[in-house]
């Protein structure tokens, strides 16, 4: 199947610092991508759909000032967590579509102190 | 919210089969069945999925009942590394929009 990577797959920071994660599709193309949030013990939280070349589209109650999202290629997108706090620790996970399959990517764990 | 009803949790012997359910009553006639997995930590496995018949690949098979108001997702031969959060998700491929449910933690004991 087709692969999606995220980079960076930890990362560690001090409150009130940015954090970009990026979300790559390596061997296909992702006209539309999709970023979700994933606290423990819990299932995956929709936060935006990602469109290349266009603005992303945020779900209710998802600040879209605080989670900045670019969509540049069809083979990149990203996600900036602005300002990040201790409650924006979490699992962050990207998906792009392909044919009849979403791919999702391994996920990267955010940890603000 | 999602579409699908799935049991919190099972068990299963390993090498005996996983029969994991799911409820998609208000399911509409273009949406699709998939199923993915997430072994903790990781990001979801997509396993399978179908429409109205039956499928079988290397993982799983799919078994839709005729009125596509329900699933059964079949691991033939559970092993430990089966252990994971399965998610039943109805879904239009025309959009991708994914909603996921709480799925069923499925504990594969030796």
């Amino acid at each position: 199947g087709a692969v999606v990577s995220q980079h960076p797959s930890w990362v560690i920071c001090k409150s009130g610092t940015s954090v970009k994660i990026e979300c790559r599709s390596l061997d296909f193309q992702a006209t539309t991508m999709f970023w979700y949030r994933q606290f423990p013990k819990q299932s995956l939280m929709l936060m935006a759909t990602s469109n290349e070349g266009s603005k992303a589209t945020y779900e209710q109650g998802v600040e879209k000032d605080k989670f900045l999202i670019n969509h540049a290629s069809l083979t990149l997108s990203t996600l900036t967590v602005t300002s990040a706090h201790p409650e924006d620790s979490s699992f962050y996970i990207c998906s792009g579509g392909a044919t009849n399959e979403q791919f999702f990517g391994p996920g990267t764990r955010l940890t603000v102190l | 919210d999602a579409k699908t009803t799935q049991p919190p949790s099972m068990d299963c012997a390993e090498g005996r089969a996983a029969n994991l359910p799911c409820n998609h009553s208000t399911i509409s006639g273009n949406e699709y069945v998939y199923w993915y997995r997430q072994i903790h930590s990781q990001g979801p496995q997509y396993i399978i999925h179908g429409l109205k018949n039956n499928e079988t690949n290397e993982m799983a098979s799919l078994i839709i009942t005729e009125d596509r108001k329900s699933s059964t997702l079949i691991l033939p031969h559970a092993t430990l590394r089966d252990t994971a959060v399965y998610y039943c998700i109805v879904l239009n491929t025309g959009g991708f929009k994914t909603i996921f449910g709480a799925g069923t933690r499925l504990f594969v004991k030796a």
